[in-house]
């Protein structure tokens, strides 16, 4: 069974300039999470989609920070303009529905760097 | 305010020996736990879980322990060997009404194990 798949691994922007993200969670897996990791820091949630509905954006910085889901598969994070801060890990998740007793499947993820 | 503390950042311990991760939580809602396993440049993977019905969960050489009245869990790695040698983070979540299916995640423990 495939994983969760995440591309690009690496990204250097500059910034002011738009970057895109983009998650193939494990096939029949509804719920999908994007999570931004800090170094030295946990994961952090930023937006968890129900199929295609984004039921949890709470944490996703609207004003730079968009997400979608087209048809409840593949879903890609967007920022634009990026700014120096926006440098970390961008994790992509899956599950089947919310509450997995055995947790969510990571991507390897994407490591963006603004200079 | 973390909700979720993994206050040692790292961990030594020699090949064969016992790893204890320590972990704190402050939400009294969280009734489900779990522990992930993160190698560089790759993603989170599933370790353990624990609910809060039970004081312990034991899988091959990995034990998790919760205590509620403390608020405090533990993994436990008996016996340690090289390849456990990875980032471990401690989340946490609550199925209640009104709390969040999201996890929470401490900033994680680096442990190494020497042959």
């Amino acid at each position: 069974e495939a994983g969760v798949v995440q591309s690009p691994r690496y990204k250097i922007i500059e910034k002011k300039q738009p970057v895109a993200f983009w998650c193939n969670p494990i096939s029949g897996h509804n719920t999908l999470y994007w999570y931004l990791q800090n170094l030295g820091q946990g994961p952090e949630l930023l937006i968890r989609y129900e199929n295609e509905e984004a039921v949890d954006d709470s944490q996703l910085p609207k004003d730079r920070f968009s997400a979608e889901r087209l048809k409840g598969v593949d879903s890609t994070l967007k920022i634009q303009p990026a700014e120096l801060g926006d440098s970390a890990v961008y994790l992509c998740a899956s599950s089947l529905g919310p509450t997995p007793t055995r947790g969510y499947t990571f991507g390897s993820g994407t490591r963006l760097t603004v200079v | 305010d973390q909700q979720v503390k993994q206050n040692s950042p790292s961990l030594s311990v020699q090949e064969g020996r016992i790893s204890i991760l320590n972990c704190d939580y402050t939400n009294s809602m969280f009734d489900y736990f779990l522990w992930y396993k993160k190698y560089p440049a790759e993603g989170p993977t599933f370790l353990i879980s624990i609910s809060s019905i039970k004081d312990k969960n034991e899988d091959g050489r990995f034990t998790v322990f919760l205590n509620k009245s403390a608020k405090h869990l533990s993994l436990h790695i008996v016996p340690s060997q090289p390849g456990d040698s990875a980032v471990y983070f401690c989340a946490a979540r609550s199925s209640a009404s009104g709390g969040s299916y999201i996890p929470t995640f401490g900033r994680g423990t680096s442990l190494i194990v020497h042959p």
